[in-house]
């Protein structure tokens, strides 16, 4: 059975400090990993998407890294912002259905000033 | 550009009553379309995809029902709604399998 694992389940974090979401999986066989913040009350909004032969991929303060070998994939968050409070989620996809993707139940950030 | 248009973004039904979520995609052809369930601070469920006009493909059972009168509408219905039916409802788009996933912006189902 596909399954994603995210830890932590939450996080607080101090304004202007950095963190690390950790996300494993157990698709297979593997096609994609997407990372979407999700602000409440909101639909997911994407950040990164990678394929299995990308390793890391950077957009603007957030820098997600993926081990095909271990499957495991990170989000890092660079100076956070209050803005960044939100709940990020994972998402693995299989390439053998027409577009069903796996969640991980997704981690609950929140920056404090 | 593509847009995806969700609504109502709040709905209170008593339970027995119908239901109908209706979604439009803008901008594209022939998208991949989604229904997603997602209870409160879980992931979320895959309900129902479509893959062209008239072809929906279920993944649960329950009391919910998906149809695709047009290439860019996907609905989403019940008869007869029940209290466990509440949640947060989201739609979504996609190219293909191996591209990202658009959401809309969700509809909080709150059945009295």
């Amino acid at each position: 059975k596909n399954q994603v694992e995210q830890s932590p389940q939450s996080l607080i974090i101090l304004e202007g400090k950095n963190c690390t979401l950790q996300c494993n999986y157990t698709v297979s066989p593997f096609s994609n990993l997407r990372w979407y913040k999700q602000d409440t009350g909101r639909g997911p909004v994407s950040l990164t998407i990678m394929t299995f032969s990308e390793n890391t991929k950077s957009n603007r303060r957030y820098t997600a890294t993926l081990d095909a070998d271990t499957k495991q994939s990170s989000l890092h968050i660079t100076a956070s912002q209050l803005s960044d409070s939100a709940s990020y989620i994972c998402v693995v996809s299989d390439s053998t259905n027409a577009g069903k993707s796996t969640f991980g139940d997704g981690t609950t950030l929140t920056v404090k000033p | 550009s593509q847009t995806i248009h969700q609504w109502p973004a709040t709905l209170v039904q008593p339970v027995g009553s119908p239901l109908s979520l209706e979604c439009t995609v803008e901008g594209t052809s022939n998208p991949n379309l989604y229904w997603y369930r997602q209870a409160a601070g879980r992931g979320l469920q895959l309900l129902f995809y479509s893959v062209g006009i008239g072809q929906i493909s279920s993944e649960v059972p329950q009391n919910l029902s998906a149809s695709r009168p047009q290439d860019r509408q996907f609905i989403l219905s019940s008869k007869k709604l029940l209290l466990s039916d509440s949640g947060f409802y989201l739609c979504a788009w996609r190219v293909d399998r191996n591209t990202e996933a658009f959401f809309g912006q969700g509809t909080r189902l709150t059945v009295v």
